[in-house]
């Protein structure tokens, strides 16, 4: 069984355009977030969600916006695709609390042209 | 400087070595995490440290809290011991400050 999964894996899409990617969890975790992975395959975090409730917000454009209906869900809508938004997106989870483990998902990989 | 360095950024190794990662932070931290990422793109977690050391397999990892670093040994190494090898840090809030990874090469 998969614990954390992100739909779609490859995306390719043109500029202009709004998409969604979708991450769920079977773990029971508090907590969710996304990953921005760079062209230097650098991880930056975007969102951190807990219980539902937004914990994290970096300084990304108004143009993401992440939608958590559930503990369990944490979707990343992206509108208005620029090319610059082309990376691998990670989702991941953990248990509430300091000392715990995340676990991710495979990674989605935007293409926008 | 970043909040987490990690070296060496690239690794080059003949297959049997014994390999080190190591890691260090400048921010006070309530966990540690080592990760792996292929080179198809997925990351694996494979510890988590808040002291001591933990072993899996051919895999050790170990964190100095007074001196804020960690260092991820790999025994034996196997060329599918090729991929990324990110150490990240968990703050207070929940944030995860990751290092820019460690690109491992094992030549068979």
């Amino acid at each position: 069984d998969t614990a954390v999964s992100q739909t779609p894996k490859y995306l390719v899409t043109q500029m202009g355009n709004d998409k969604s990617i979708k991450c769920e969890q079977n773990l029971g975790h508090d907590t969710m977030y996304w990953y921005k992975q760079d062209s230097k395959k650098f991880l930056k975090i975007m969102f951190s969600y807990n219980n539902k409730e937004l914990i994290i917000n970096e300084t990304v454009p108004n143009r993401f916006s992440p939608k958590s209906p559930d503990k369990a869900h944490l979707n990343l809508h992206i509108n208005s695709l620029e090319l610059g938004d082309s990376a691998v997106y990670f989702c991941a989870s953990s248990p509430q609390g300091k000392n715990t483990e995340a676990f991710f998902g495979q990674g989605t990989r935007l293409t926008v042209v | 400087k970043n909040e987490v360095e990690q070296s060496p950024q690239n690794l080059t190794a003949q297959e049997g070595e014994f390999i080190t990662i190591n890691c260090s932070y400048s921010v006070g931290i309530s966990a540690l995490h080592w990760l792996q990422q292929h080179p198809g793109g997925g990351i694996v977690s494979l510890f988590m440290l808040s002291s001591g050391k933990k072993k899996h397999g051919r895999l050790i990892a170990t964190i100095n809290i007074q001196e804020k670093h960690s260092s991820l040994h790999i025994t034996a190494s196997h060329p599918r011991d090729s991929a990324v090898y990110i150490c990240a840090v968990r703050s207070s809030n929940y944030q995860l400050i990751w290092g820019a990874g460690t690109k491992l090469i094992i030549k068979p």
